[in-house]
């Protein structure tokens, strides 16, 4: 079993819609908990760092759920430039850092 | 501000030949990671550095090696290159602290695309 495990998508949903994605950890003492976003043949770039009580950047939410070990990023109002792949990323030690990335979830968002 | 930075952005190698990377993390950052990605495939752990040490090892081949230099730049070195060698290597950098703000939150330098023919 993979460490860190995201929905396989690929997602392909209409403008304005509303996507939600999931991810599962394996280390039960994972620390931190973040979403990239990686356009095509590009970098990962930090979307939202997941915080325990769950937080929301405009139309970004993300929650985490310790007891079941998975975190979740929900889109709302899609925008085409959302079109991505979504990469959730655990660091899973306290003290030091091993981060793993889930194997990324594609979204495409059509008009 | 200043980013973390990659040299060079793209190489092309013959296979059995060797390869060099560098990454130039974000200043006062004291980790550095390298990361391997395929066509297709997610962001593979290869190694990381932690203040010049390894710190962690992942998926590296033993014909790679990587170290962390005392002005905090990183290399990977890569011999005996082969055809599955191809991809993009990104290096990453971040400062460890626990409970602080933005801690432990990977900046990404723009990658190096190497290719073996």
């Amino acid at each position: 079993r993979k460490e860190v495990e995201q929905d396989p998508g690929p997602f392909n949903v209409p403008e304005g819609a509303t996507v939600a994605f999931n991810c599962t950890y394996s280390n039960s003492a994972s620390q931190s908990f973040f979403w990239y976003r990686q356009d095509c043949r590009k970098e990962p770039k930090l979307l939202m760092s997941v915080y325990s009580s769950g937080n929301e950047d405009g139309r970004f939410t993300a929650q985490l759920n310790r007891a079941s070990q998975y975190i979740s990023l929900l889109i709302r109002d899609s925008k085409l430039s959302d079109s991505a792949t979504y990469l959730c990323v655990v660091n899973m030690r306290s003290s030091a850092s091993k981060i793993i990335f889930g194997s990324g979830t594609r979204l495409s968002i059509r008009p | 501000a200043a980013g973390v930075i990659q040299s060079p952005r793209h190489l092309i190698k013959e296979k059995r030949e060797t390869a060099t990377l560098k990454c130039y993390p974000i200043p006062r950052h004291d980790t550095v990671y390298w990361y391997q990605q395929g066509p297709g495939q997610d962001p593979q752990f290869l190694i990381s550095f932690y203040e010049k040490m390894q710190s962690d090892k992942g998926s590296i081949p033993d014909r790679f090696s990587a170290q962390q230099f005392s002005d905090y730049h990183s290399e990977l070195n890569m011999s005996s290159l082969e055809l599955g060698d191809s991809a993009l290597y990104f290096c990453a950098s971040s400062f460890w602290d626990r409970g602080v703000s933005g801690a432990n939150v990977l900046t990404f330098g723009a990658g190096s695309r190497l290719t073996v023919l």
